[in-house]
């Protein structure tokens, strides 16, 4: 257990609908970052935020936006859903803003209809 | 473009060999490389992770080998067993200069150990 916790573990949905997945991470970490996994696409970074502020951006879409709150908790926003947005979604944090070890969480798994 | 390329795609060993797995990357601001651990139905869970100040790290039967000039990476697991058997990524993240921390990964190795 990595100590970093999301859910929903799963979400089924249609096209068109906006979704959130939240993400609360380690005891004293202060970077969130946020992972979509595909078969086709593997392992992507979509973006990272360090104490409630927006620190770096990754093959993230515009229709996608997250944020992070004050107790550090961040959510995911996913908005005109499509087929191919389905994918595992991962949240990862870190103790530090920079390049170091970022412990994943067990992800959501989404599904569009 | 891919930045991290990882092989070979799957691979399969006995039990009580070692299993090697490679990756090489492109951009030279990356300088820090991570390999992560995958089961099915669960989160990446971080191995062992080197900079590229030091040119091997052993943690227990996991070793990571680097070779800046080369670009290359590598991830030996001695001794391996059933339990070994999951998907491997690597990955990569360094400061580029625009703040860029996000791990870049490996398209991953499927590894299976034969009992």
């Amino acid at each position: 257990d990595s100590g970093v916790t999301q859910t929903p573990k799963h979400l089924i949905t249609a096209t068109g609908q906006r979704v959130t997945l939240r993400c609360s991470p380690r005891s004293g970490d202060l970077s969130v970052y946020w992972y979509q996994q595909s078969l086709d696409q593997g392992l992507q970074f979509l973006i990272q935020y360090y104490n409630g502020e927006e620190r770096a951006k990754g093959n993230i879409l515009e229709r996608f936006s997250a944020q992070q709150f004050p107790d550090l908790h961040s959510e995911l926003n996913l908005s005109s859903l499509e087929l191919g947005d389905s994918a595992l979604y991962f949240c990862a944090s870190s103790e530090l803003a920079g390049a170091g070890e970022q412990y994943f969480g067990p992800g959501t798994r989404l599904t569009v209809t | 473009q891919q930045q991290v390329k990882q092989s070979p795609q799957s691979l399969i060993v006995q039990k009580g060999g070692i299993s090697i797995i490679n990756c090489a990357y492109e951009n030279t601001a990356f300088d820090y490389f991570p390999w992560y651990q995958q089961f099915p139905g669960k989160g990446p869970a971080l191995l062992i992770a080197i900079r590229p100040d030091v040119s091997e790290k052993k943690e227990g039967r996991f070793t990571i080998s680097f070779n800046k000039s080369a670009k290359q990476f590598s991830l030996h697991i001695m001794d391996s067993q059933p339990g070994d058997s999951a998907t491997y990524f690597c990955a990569a993240s360094g400061w580029s200069g625009g703040g860029a921390d996000g791990l870049t990964f490996g398209k991953g190795t499927h590894l299976i150990i034969q009992p």
